[in-house]
């Protein structure tokens, strides 16, 4: 059965300082990776995703994250926080063929100005 | 396009009491997500439909959780009798398979049950 581990549940950081959240997923066929961000009291967003080509994804506000497939990993990075990136952070995964996706327990990021 | 559209964006209501949440998605999509999001569960998938059809409904918690789609535009999660343990905000997504399934999520209806 798939499922996808995001390891840190909280994570508080400095503006300016570097992020990187990690993501992990049980899968070992192909997939499709996204992140999503959300902010305090709002849905869900699309931040970026990967389905193939370049394991070095670019997304919205500055977020990038990075496909190691030997490692199963899909980690989501932005070199300088703001203050504003305070935020609720899910991994998600789908396997290729199937319907649905399987979503992270999320890392909350609390950053301080 | 507008989105994902949910109504209503907040309810509450009272124990045993029917609530109805409503949703359209994008149209054009042809996979619809109904999830329920708690501090304390976390994000949790509670059925989806493909072009209408109920696909997997493992996720709906208990009986008194029913989900319809009766066209492409429009879909509905009813609970009849609702109890406080239900309180938590739901989400509907959809997506299209062409475009790799990426979800793209409602606003959220807030329910709270007294």
């Amino acid at each position: 059965a798939q499922s996808v581990s995001q390891h840190n549940h909280h994570v508080i950081l400095s503006e300016a300082a570097s992020l990187e959240l990690g993501c992990n997923y049980s899968y070992g066929g192909t997939v499709n990776l996204f992140w999503y961000v959300q902010y305090p009291g709002q849905h869900l967003q699309l931040l970026l995703k990967y389905f193939s080509g370049d394991p070095l994804v670019k997304g919205i506000k500055g977020f990038e994250a990075e496909f190691i497939k030997s490692k199963f990993s899909f980690n989501l990075r932005k070199p300088s926080v703001q203050w504003s990136d305070t935020a609720e952070y899910f991994c998600a995964v789908n396997a290729r063929g199937a319907n649905n996706l399987f979503f992270g327990t999320g890392t909350r990021l609390t950053v301080i100005p | 396009d507008a989105g994902v559209i949910q109504s209503p964006r907040h309810e509450v209501t009272e124990m045993g009491q029917e609530v109805t949440l409503r949703c359209k998605p994008i149209s054009g999509h042809d996979y619809l997500f109904w999830y329920r999001q708690t501090m304390m569960r976390g994000l949790e998938l509670l059925i989806y439909f493909n072009n209408n059809v109920p696909i997997d409904d493992s996720g709906m918690p208990e009986d008194r959780f029913s989900a319809k789609m009766p066209n492409a535009s429009f879909s509905t999660l009813k609970i009849q009798p609702s109890e406080p343990r239900d309180s938590a905000v739901y989400f509907c997504a959809s997506s299209l398979v062409l475009e790799g399934k990426t979800q793209y999520f409602g606003p959220g209806t807030r329910l709270l049950v007294l």
